[in-house]
């Protein structure tokens, strides 16, 4: 069975340094991968996603995300975080739309 | 486009009520999905339609629950009876879905259900 980890329930940065959200995955072959952030009392907003091609991929708000095959992980990263940066980050893995696996989620608090 | 459409936002019943949510996805999304998130559980997917059509509600707790879709442009999630272990935030989003791709989906803001 396929499975997503965050293996970070709370991650603190300093505004204007950088950041990473940490996610793998346990699935074979090729899947879709997602981020999604959510902000309080707010459904979750899609940040950026990979399919196929170049491992680093450019997101909303700045954000960018890698995707290592070898290690079956997918970081959400930002060179200078801000405070509003501050919310409930969710990966998210699938082949299609009835087996997405959203992640448990992490809480980014960025500090002035 | 004003996105992904719930109501009620909040909704306070008490136990063995009926309660039923309400959705409305973003135009030209064929894609429909139904989400309950908790603390304990996360985010639990429980329903999820295709052009209308159930594909997978395997995610639906039990027969207190039930979805239906009558058309592309609504869709309601119903509980009856509730109980106070159904309280939580439920989300529907939408998406469009093309052959054996999937795409990004559009979460509403949710529904804040408390069962007393």
């Amino acid at each position: 069975a396929q499975s997503v980890a965050q293996p970070e329930d709370q991650v603190n940065v300093a505004e204007g340094n950088p950041l990473t959200v940490k996610c793998t995955y346990s699935v074979s072959g090729n899947p879709y991968l997602f981020w999604y952030v959510q902000y309080p009392n707010r459904g979750l907003q899609f940040l950026l996603k990979y399919i196929t091609g170049d491992n680093l991929v450019k997101g909303s708000y700045g954000f960018e995300a890698e995707f290592n095959k070898s290690q079956t992980s997918f970081h959400l990263k930002k060179p200078s975080a801000l405070v509003s940066d501050s919310a409930l980050y969710f990966c998210a893995v699938g082949y299609n739309n009835n087996d997405m696996r959203f992640g448990a989620g992490t809480r980014l608090t960025v500090k002035p | 486009d004003a996105g992904v459409i719930q109501s009620p936002r909040h909704e306070v019943t008490e136990m063995g009520q009926e309660v039923t949510l309400r959705c409305k996805p973003i135009s030209g999304h064929n894609s429909l999905f139904w989400y309950r998130q908790t603390m304990m559980r996360g985010l639990e997917l429980l329903i999820y339609f295709n052009n209308n059509v159930p594909i997978d509600d395997s995610g639906m707790p039990e027969d207190r629950f039930s979805a239906k879709m009558p058309n592309a442009s609504f869709s309601t999630l119903k509980i009856q009876p509730s109980e106070p272990r159904d309280s939580a935030v439920y989300f529907c989003a939408s998406s469009w879905t093309s052959g054996s791709g999937i795409y990004e989906q559009y979460f509403g803001p949710g529904t804040r259900l408390t069962v007393t």
